[in-house]
């Protein structure tokens, strides 16, 4: 079956600094989704991006659908201790819905 | 986006019983999933629920243990069946964005089995 695989697996940093993680895939996919799970929360979507070659943006976030369509990578800027979680990318591939894969994460430490 | 309840929100239960976990979705939605997430993993699919129509399970995942209901566009519910301390997990419902390629989650049930 289809994997994801996240790298970093988990990272530490110092308040106000950028971090960039990715996701790779064995398999094309159509849609990538980034998520952030809080503890003992449900994941939260932070970006959907449609379109091979696409950068988008949602505040601190920004994120990009690799042209090979088989990654996605998302960076974050001046880091602040509320970004600490588990983000999670998702591929989809819609076939008359919406069902995605969800990769192996990255947990992210911020360090005050 | 959609805003999605799971009630409940945890439960400790005894081996052999059974758990009915409710997912309200505040707007109709297609298509709803149920996703199970072992602590300090990623998320795996249970199965899809489409109003209508027999849910579709993901391998290793079957209808006997895992029963869904999904009777109109805003309600599902996933019955955990039998169950043993291999079931505890944290069960996560989703819906889809209606006109949009996206997922939006509920905040989860955390099950522990004794």
């Amino acid at each position: 079956g289809q994997q994801l695989n996240q790298s970093p697996q988990s990272m530490f940093i110092q308040e106000g600094e950028d971090v960039s993680m990715n996701c790779t895939s064995s398999s094309i996919f159509n849609t990538w989704l980034w998520y952030k799970q809080d503890p003992g929360e449900g994941p939260v979507l932070l970006i959907a991006l449609y379109k091979a070659g696409e950068l988008t943006s949602n505040g601190r976030l920004t994120a990009q659908f690799g042209i090979t369509r088989k990654d996605s990578f998302l960076n974050i800027s001046a880091s602040i201790p509320s970004d600490v979680g588990i983000y999670f990318c998702a591929g989809g591939n819609s076939g008359g819905y919406q069902k995605v894969t969800f990769g192996t994460g990255t947990k992210l430490q911020v360090i005050p | 986006s959609a805003v999605i309840s799971q009630k409940p929100s945890r439960d400790i239960c005894q081996r052999g019983t059974s758990l009915t976990i409710q997912c309200q979705v505040d707007s109709q939605v297609t298509m709803m999933f149920w996703y199970r997430q072992q602590p300090g993993q990623s998320l795996t699919l249970i199965a899809t629920a489409n109003q209508g129509s027999e849910a579709t399970y993901e391998s290793g995942f079957v209808i006997d243990k895992f029963p869904i209901s999904r009777p109109n566009l805003t309600f599902s519910t996933l019955t955990v069946s039998n169950m043993s301390p291999e079931d505890s997990s944290i069960y996560l419902c989703s819906a889809d964005g209606t006109g949009q390629e996206t997922q939006y989650f509920g905040p989860g049930t955390r099950l522990l089995v004794l």
